[in-house]
């Protein structure tokens, strides 16, 4: 079936450092697309979304690029901070028709080190 | 609401028991989710409502698993003679239409012994 699925389980980066994270999707027919961080015992957090219609979109700190050629999306955090250890997750959908939830990655676990 | 709330934050269980958890969605949105997240694993979808129209249930597991939403707004998911593999993390979303941003409540852990 398709899903969507990040490359590393676990990225660890020195604190101060950009770090990249990257996820494949394989349904042609997503047309958004949304990066969600999780810290311990919480709910996911939305960090950043972008459309099929676009290939970037900077947020603060953060920027998501998509290519949709390859289907590759890519979330970058610039000058890491201890607070940005967590499990990040890329999720994707259909807004014109299937499943009305998101379809989730199983998540990258960053791990900023001091 | 602030956000969403859901309860109880942790439900341990028996085996064979019914469960009933709660979510309270952000006021004014129309769209609420219910996921499941096992151990160390992704977000699966289980269930969706918008407005009044007839939910989408295409991510239930099984027949044990149902839900409601009243009065647009409360939602409870209930999971009947609950087993081992129904153990994870139940997590509720809304948003304010179909198809924009979801905002997640903390969660329910639930175990069943």
């Amino acid at each position: 079936g398709e899903s969507v699925g990040l490359h590393l389980p676990t990225l660890s980066v020195q604190e101060g450092d950009n770090s990249i994270i990257n996820c494949a999707y394989s349904n042609s027919a997503s047309d958004y697309f949304i990066w969600y961080k999780q810290e311990s015992g919480k709910g996911p957090q939305f960090i950043i979304d972008i459309r099929s219609n676009m290939d970037k979109r900077q947020g603060q700190r953060v920027t998501v690029l998509l290519n949709k050629t390859v289907k590759h999306l890519s979330l970058q955090i610039a000058a890491t901070q201890p607070g940005d250890s967590a499990v990040y997750f890329c999720a994707e959908k259909n807004s014109g028709g299937g499943a009305d939830g998101l379809t989730f990655g199983k998540g990258t676990h960053l791990i900023i080190q001091p | 609401g602030a956000g969403v709330s859901q309860s109880p934050s942790n439900k341990v269980t028996e085996k064979g028991k019914d469960v009933e958890l709660r979510c309270d969605p952000i006021s004014g949105h129309t769209a609420l989710y219910w996921y499941r997240q096992s151990l160390g694993q992704g977000l699966e979808f289980l269930i969706y409502f918008q407005g009044n129209s007839a939910p989408d249930k295409s991510g239930l597991p099984s027949d044990r698993f149902s839900a409601e939403r009243t009065g647009g707004s409360v939602s409870t998911l209930t999971i009947q003679r609950t087993q081992q593999e129904d153990s994870a993390v139940y997590l509720c979303a809304s948003s304010l239409v179909r198809a924009a941003q979801q905002f997640f409540g903390p969660g329910t852990r639930l175990t069943v012994l």
